[in-house]
Formats: C-alpha cells, sequence, structure tokens
C-alpha cells in the first residue's frame, strides 16, 4: 500500500521559513517524480511545483507565485520529499500536499500570520 | 485566472447523468486528468491520460476530450459523488502543470 505523509506544517511569520517533509512508502520511490500541491483555504488546488527521478534527471519546476523562494528536494536513501519554503508571505496559508499525482498525503497545513 | 476553465457548480439529480468541462488551449496538446475531492479529503484521481480509469473507480465515471475541451461524465450520479471535480493539465509551458478552479458537483 503506498502511503504519503506530510509533516513540518505549522505557525510561522511573514518573512518566515519552513520546511515541509513527506515521508513515501510502498512506492520504488527513487523511480518517481513527485509534486507538491497546495489549497488554500477554501480554494481549489495550486500546483507548487516538482522534482524528477534522479535517473531522469532530477531537475525541479515550480509555479511562478512560489519560484525563486520555494525548493523542492528529494533524499531517496530514505524516501523523503521536502519543500524548503523561504519569504513566506500571508498568500502562502494552505495546507500543502505531496503527490505522485497517482496517490496523495493527507496534506499538512501551512499558516502565515504575524 | 487559470489556463483551465470550469464551471464552477452543476446539479445533477439522483441515478442521472452529468458532464463536467474543462477548456483551455494546452488541452490541444496535452491530456487532462481529473480528481474528485470531498471536504476535508485529499484528491482522488478519478480519470488520467483524458479516458482512463484507475483501478477502483467506478465504471460511471467517464472522460474524453475534443479539441480545446476535455469531459469528465458520470453515469448515473451516485449520493457519494457530491464532490468538486479538478481538472489538471500542463500549462502553458511544458514543465508548467495546472489545475482548473473546479466544479462542484451536487447531486439532488
Amino acid at each position: 500500500e503506498v502511503q504519503l505523509v506530510e509533516s513540518g506544517g505549522g505557525l510561522v511569520k511573514p518573512g518566515g521559513s519552513l520546511t515541509l517533509s513527506c515521508a513515501a512508502s510502498g512506492v520504488t520511490f527513487s523511480n518517481v517524480w513527485m509534486s507538491w500541491v497546495r489549497q488554500a483555504p477554501g480554494k481549489g488546488l495550486e500546483w507548487v511545483g516538482r522534482i524528477k527521478s534522479k535517473t531522469e534527471g532530477g531537475t525541479t519546476d515550480y509555479a511562478a507565485p512560489v519560484k525563486g523562494r520555494f525548493t523542492i528536494s528529494r533524499d531517496d536513501s530514505t524516501n523523503t520529499l521536502f519543500l524548503q519554503m523561504n519569504s513566506l508571505k500571508t498568500e502562502d496559508t494552505a495546507v500543502y500536499y505531496c503527490t505522485t499525482w497517482w496517490f496523495w498525503g493527507q496534506g499538512t497545513l501551512v499558516t502565515v500570520s504575524s | 485566472s487559470s489556463e483551465l476553465a470550469q464551471d464552477p457548480a452543476v446539479s445533477v439529480a439522483l441515478g442521472q447523468t452529468v458532464r463536467i468541462t474543462c477548456q483551455g488551449d494546452s488541452l490541444r496538446r496535452y491530456y487532462a486528468s481529473w480528481y474528485q475531492q470531498k471536504p476535508g479529503q485529499a484528491p482522488v484521481l478519478v480519470i488520467y491520460d483524458a479516458n482512463k480509469r484507475p483501478s477502483g473507480i467506478p465504471d460511471r465515471f467517464s472522460g474524453s476530450n475534443s479539441g480545446s475541451t476535455a469531459s469528465l461524465t458520470i453515469t448515473g450520479a451516485q449520493a457519494e459523488d457530491e464532490a468538486d471535480y479538478y481538472c489538471h493539465s500542463r500549462g502553458s509551458g511544458i514543465n508548467h502543470l495546472v489545475f482548473g478552479p473546479g466544479t462542484r458537483v451536487t447531486v439532488l
């Protein structure tokens, strides 16, 4: 059974930083392209970014609102995906999901507020 | 505004058929996927590559595409199908992914 478990969410002040983690199991993690998707309260889904598998270059792509502030990385030795978020803004407040597109985690809430 | 357009809401009588559409120029080149999301839950993939259904998804869900429009059809809607439905595809750039704004389906 594939499981994706996000952690690291919480309350952070504007301008602050936070790192989210996503622990994967039941999947050959090193072969999988992983994405982060977020959902602001009462709003729709928004793609944040993705990272390819290392065998396909391990490159990253980001949505325009987070490019330059967010960094996605992966540790295939521990089956973990990361989302480093810097210069956080109030509009970054959302539930953050990690996903393979077929499987999703339960999400972790990030609240950016003073 | 989103690069993919969806009607905000649609209703369907129990047991009837409803079609949800998603419009966008990128759909002329790339397949759409569809996600179902119920309140407080993570999204669930119901259609991928325009018309393929993951195992475990009821066959009352089907997908199609024509030109710049992708469609999700629920044939014989059930009460448990009441949810938000999002289309998903590539955006203006090949490495840019987007979701539609979502369609809320109400089963009457």
